[in-house]
């Protein structure tokens, strides 16, 4: 079965820093995993996406993710946080394969917090 | 492209009504996606459908149905509201096949808030 465990449930940074925003996951077969960010009162929007071609993944707005397959992991990664970048994010496992279905498993989330 | 639609953006309804809420995918999208996402539970995969048919369904009680059109747009209903059922209501599109095994991208919309009273 698919799951997917984000780490940290609250993160605060300081405008100009790095962020890291954990995320761990489980998989019988190898993963389609997403990043997707939500601001307040807003939908999800699509970060970035792993699906087998690339491990080093670059999203949207200066977000990259690495896949470690050795160590089961997806942490979403930005060199230098933007008081924009305060929202909510998730990590998604897909929980179809071969077509099936686009069912997505989402963790908990993480909610990064900006500092000035 | 226009992004994917939801109606209504905001619903209060009483308990034992019923709702109905709609979603128009983008276009080519023929795979549409209900979640239900609330404080306590964070977000859970309601229902599925492809081609008009359901392709997978949620842990969700049978007051929660859907159903698509030829057109892929999208209606959930539930009946017999509850208290409980308070969420933001958010629908999913996507390409409906996946790509050598992997998941096309999934794009949401702006979600329905449903208040339960």
């Amino acid at each position: 079965a698919q799951s997917v465990t984000q780490l940290d449930s609250h993160v605060s940074v300081s405008e100009g820093t790095p962020v890291l925003l954990r995320c761990n996951y489980s998989s019988s077969y190898s993963p389609s995993l997403f990043w997707y960010v939500q601001h307040p009162n807003k939908g999800l929007q699509l970060l970035l996406k792993y699906t087998s071609a690339a491990t080093l993944v670059k999203g949207i707005n200066g977000f990259e993710a690495e896949f470690k397959k050795s160590e089961t992991s997806f942490h979403l990664t930005k060199p230098s946080a933007h008081m924009s970048d305060a929202a909510e994010y998730f990590c998604v496992v897909g929980h179809g394969y071969g077509g099936a279905t686009n069912k997505l498993i989402f963790g908990t989330g993480t909610l990064l917090a900006v500092q000035p | 492209k226009a992004g994917v639609t939801q109606t209504p953006r905001y619903l209060i309804k009483t308990r034992g009504q019923q709702v109905t809420l709609s979603c128009s995918p983008i276009s080519g999208h023929r795979s549409v996606s209900w979640y239900q996402q609330t404080p306590g539970q964070g977000l859970q995969f309601l229902f599925e459908y492809f081609s008009e048919t359901q392709r997978n369904k949620g842990n969700f009680p049978g007051r929660f149905s859907g159903r698509q059109f030829s057109n892929s747009r999208s209606e959930m209903n539930v009946s017999t509201l509850e208290l409980g059922d308070s969420a933001l209501y958010l629908c999913a599109s996507s390409l409906p096949h996946s790509l050598a095994g992997g998941l096309y991208e999934q794009y949401f919309g702006p979600g329905t808030r449903l208040t339960v009273t």
